[in-house]
């Protein structure tokens, strides 16, 4: 299984919004509607922030939203804060009841 | 409150093997598939294998195929990764994962495996 593609970075100022892709194939990403989000801070465990393309576990922020059209999934978090600066990675469901992790991407709070 | 707690880390040679533990609290464990999931230093994310709640069906990647062999015991709340034959590219961060339907709502904080000389 290859890794889904993402942006190796993004960055954004304060208050204003940064969206991540996340671009996979009709095997996994395009397959399913079960493509989830990760945030994780350095040296920490990640956190789930986003699971079933759009859908927001308890407790995350309602900043945090993604969709899907396609191969393509994508996040945007909106309003960025200082603690939001972190590694993400999207994951997908594949064929035959395996997982794939994106490349991850560096987001940089400026 | 659920509770992940990674075991068994270290350094091994290539070619030796390691047992990684993961102590589950806080949930019903015989009711979800359970996950590993391993971070090479300063590299993303990979998942490794997941099994079913009572064990009956495995997946893994292939990279680790017949060499890893991920298993649990229910009745004392426990994930297992047997590694054997470890290559200096299996070298990573290892954490298990709470496999809640599609996506690993809980994970643990990690153990490091090293495969050095």
């Amino acid at each position: 299984q290859s890794a889904l593609t993402q942006p190796p970075s993004a960055s954004g100022s304060p208050g204003q919004s940064v969206t991540i892709s996340c671009t996979g194939t009709s095997s996994d990403v395009g397959g399913y509607s079960y493509v989830s989000w990760y945030q994780q801070h350095p040296g920490k465990a990640p956190k789930l922030m986003i699971y079933d393309v759009s859908k927001r576990p308890s407790g995350v922020p309602d900043r945090f939203s993604a969709s899907k059209s396609g191969n393509t999934a994508s996040l945007t978090v909106s309003g960025l804060q200082a603690e939001d600066e972190a590694d993400y990675y999207c994951a997908s469901y594949v064929d035959g009841n395996n997982y794939v992790f994106g490349t991850g991407t560096e987001v940089t709070v400026l | 409150e659920v509770q992940l707690v990674e075991s068994g880390g270290g350094l091994v040679q290539p070619g030796g093997s390691l047992r990684l533990s993961c102590a589950a609290s806080g949930f019903t464990f015989s009711s979800d598939w359970m996950t590993w999931v391993r971070q090479a230093p300063g590299k993303g994310l990979e998942w490794v294998a997941n099994i079913k709640q009572d064990g009956s069906e495995i997946y893994s990647v292939d990279s680790v195929k017949g060499r890893f062999t991920i298993s649990r015991d229910n009745a004392r709340n426990s994930l297992y990764l047997q590694m054997n034959s470890l290559r200096v590219e299996d070298t990573a961060v290892y954490y298990c994962a709470r496999n809640a339907l599609t996506a690993f709502d809980y994970w643990g904080q990690g153990t490091l495996v090293t495969v050095s000389s």
